[in-house]
């Protein structure tokens, strides 16, 4: 079953923009981690954030979780051309006998 | 490159076919995890396996199967293929056997079903 859900589902802008991708869920979770998958290639780890977190940054990337709204975010800022991809927010269900649910992922255009 | 190794990388065959993929996790991971990603359905969990042992099942079919070997490479055997059947299929690793840190995934294994 699909766990998170990714929004928008495509997104286009210029290089140098910020983009801002979100990401709802179901359950209570331990962690959500947002992932990057470039065309056909597979999934790159970006970051983790844990359910007693509300914010963290790696980079130009900065992630927000609000457990109250089963709700994350992920914000790219000062977007590159390199940066097109999908992105895929994951999350940890609160229960045995799962593993990581990802989104259908949000498709990201930069152009130059 | 993430140190997860899978084979074939892509796999042409007929309906009603049976192939196996193989995954090598990276060096010290336990846990390998296989993933089914198709465009209506996005990336779908199939199974997890602990040092040799199930550890978690997800939407996996009846006609898949899949098993974790004592050198900790993976098998995912599909059979008796269906169109339906046709997607990337991923295999990832980590260290521990639960969700608590990243996946590391490898580059898939493309299967077409004609």
């Amino acid at each position: 079953s699909q766990q998170g859900e990714e929004d928008p589902q495509a997104l286009s802008i210029q290089e140098g923009e910020n983009a801002t991708m979100n990401c709802s869920y179901k359950t209570s979770i331990n962690n959500l981690q947002w992932y990057r998958q470039n065309s056909g290639r597979g999934l790159v780890h970006l970051i983790l954030i844990r359910s007693n977190e509300r914010e963290k940054h790696s980079g130009r990337l900065r992630v927000t979780l609000d457990t109250s709204k089963k709700s994350s975010s992920l914000l790219i800022t000062a977007s590159r051309a390199a940066d097109t991809a999908s992105y895929f927010c994951a999350t940890d269900p609160n229960q045995a006998g799962t593993a990581l649910i990802f989104g259908k992922g949000t498709t990201l255009s930069v152009s130059s | 490159d993430s140190g997860v190794t899978q084979t074939p990388k892509h796999l042409i065959t007929a309906t009603g076919q049976r192939v196996t993929l193989r995954c090598s996790p990276r060096s010290g991971d336990l846990s390998v995890y296989w993933y089914q990603q198709s465009l209506d359905q996005g990336l779908q969990f199939l199974i997890q396996y602990y040092n040799g042992e199930e550890r978690a099942k997800g939407n996996i079919l009846e006609r898949f199967s899949a098993q974790q070997f004592p050198d900790l490479h993976s098998e995912l055997n599909l059979s008796s293929l269906e169109l339906g059947d046709s997607a990337l299929y991923f295999c990832a690793s980590s260290k521990a056997g639960v969700n608590t840190g990243e996946l590391f995934f490898g580059e898939g294994s493309r299967l077409t079903v004609l």
